[in-house]
């Protein structure tokens, strides 16, 4: 399967504590974002890379949090300090941008993060 | 905020019936798309319309997207239980490279 993956699927810490995520994007795809859903919610933009750049960050992302994409290919999503608020599905995503057209993004399964 | 909303938030039909979706937005956008999600999982893609398209197909999917009234609708045919999930329409605004604004979804629960 060449699909959007994600790890780990699941991730339960307590307050105060480091996470961190990794999305694996279609291997072709130069665009990768990440959003962040809480229940009864549509997802919401966070981030996101072309190639190794990062292009925007939502003002939702605190200082708390810190995305890479350092070789352009994968992605990992690092939250400090974690607080209950952060308790969400976090979601990534990935497209191909071509001649200024962006197509489908793909979503992966996303991880699921339960802060105590 | 988020650009786009969905109406209605819940839609309960019957097996064979056909459940029409609806989503609005705010701003001039590149392309409009619609997702499906089941409980807890990641985001399916469904279709993508772009500004300049009308209406488009994918087998018992239909969408058709009005510029001027800056809203789109999807409709499922022929409704099956495995259909039940939420929807989300993706607005990928005029200016904004790409990422995708969604509303917070219409969920739909079709009973056999």
């Amino acid at each position: 399967d060449t699909g959007v993956s994600q790890d780990p699927r699941h991730k339960i810490t307590k307050r105060g504590q480091n996470v961190t995520f990794r999305c694996d994007p279609i291997s072709e795809h130069n665009r990768l974002y990440w959003y962040r859903q809480t229940l009864g919610q549509g997802p919401e933009f966070l981030t996101y890379f072309q190639n190794e750049a990062q292009l925007e960050k939502s003002r939702l992302l605190s200082d708390r949090f810190s995305a890479e994409r350092p070789k352009g290919s994968f992605s990992t999503l690092e939250i400090q300090r974690t607080e209950q608020g952060d308790s969400a599905m976090y979601l990534c995503a990935s497209s191909l941008e071509q001649l200024a057209k962006t197509d489908t993004q793909y979503f992966g399964p996303g991880t699921r993060l339960t802060v105590l | 905020s988020q650009q786009g909303e969905e109406d209605p938030q819940a839609l309960s039909i019957q097996e064979g019936e056909n459940a029409t979706m609806n989503c609005s937005y705010k701003t001039s956008i590149n392309n409009l798309q619609w997702y499906r999600q089941n409980s807890g999982r990641g985001l399916v893609h469904l279709i993508l319309i772009r500004s300049n398209e009308r209406e488009k197909h994918s087998g018992r999917l239909r969408v058709t997207l009005d510029t001027s009234k800056k809203s789109s609708s999807l409709l499922i045919t022929a409704s099956r239980a495995a259909d039940t999930a939420s929807y989300f329409c993706a607005t990928d605004a005029f200016g904004n490279a790409g990422k995708s604004t969604f509303g917070d979804g219409t969920t739909l629960t079709v009973k056999p």
